[in-house]
């Protein structure tokens, strides 16, 4: 079956440590994003991807980075110098950005708590 | 500045009633617009989803939406409540040119009374 998968679904991460959180998708999407969510705050966009080899910043970047290798890879590293990384990270994709009448797909989260 | 405002933070129905969650956008052209549902530690599943034409779409699970251009609402509604309903939704907007570039509401979370 189509469809995004995150790993790992609990990460736990000692303060100063960077962390890489996974997403695969095998939709044939073009473009991946990354969401963090925060209670009562919504999804906030971090990075986003149109293409492989290409990548723009979302609402909240700081703190944070990205790849894109491959189009079925969209991996989000947690850097040390993200103040507040504990949250619900996640990962969607949906086709090539112009494609009318489509919509996002959502993975089913990685939890990052900083300990 | 775009937005997506639900007003409810949180509701609680009685099994078997009505509901309705708002969601008021503002926006500068005209959006598409979503609903997802997220039940606890879990991803986001749409519920349904407006691009054009009928203002009224349906969803999965019973429910539907109705889009009001005038008023910037894109309210949900499902007729009778079950308990499997109890979640968190969202309501989201974006533009035709880039529909994974979601804006969010902040959420409402639904509690269901048996």
């Amino acid at each position: 079956d189509g469809g995004i998968t995150q790993s790992p679904k609990y990460l736990f991460r000692k303060e100063g440590q960077n962390v890489t959180l996974s997403c695969e998708q095998n939709l044939n999407h073009d473009a991946m994003y990354w969401y963090r969510q925060d209670p009562g705050q919504g999804l906030r966009l971090i990075y986003y991807s149109q293409i492989v080899n290409d990548f723009q910043k979302g609402d909240i970047a700081e703190g944070y980075s990205v790849s894109r290798e491959k189009k079925e890879s969209f991996p989000l590293t947690v850097t040390s110098a993200q103040k507040n990384p504990t949250a619900f990270y996640l990962c969607a994709s949906s086709k090539k950005a112009g494609t009318l009448n489509t919509e996002a797909f959502f993975g089913q989260g990685t939890r990052l708590t900083v300990v | 500045a775009q937005s997506v405002t639900q007003p409810d933070i949180h509701i609680t129905v009685s099994e078997g009633a009505s509901l309705e969650l708002r969601c008021n956008y503002s926006y500068g052209a005209t959006p598409y617009l979503f609903w997802y549902v997220q039940s606890p530690g879990q991803g986001l599943q749409l519920l349904l989803k407006y691009f054009s034409g009928d203002t009224l779409v349906q969803g999965i699970k019973g429910f539907e939406a109705e889009f009001k251009r005038s008023q910037s609402s894109f309210n949900l509604r499902k007729p009778s409540v079950h308990w499997s309903d109890a979640a968190e939704y969202f309501c989201a907007v974006t533009a035709p040119s880039n529909t994974g570039k979601l804006i969010f509401g902040q959420g409402t979370t639904l509690q269901v009374k048996p």
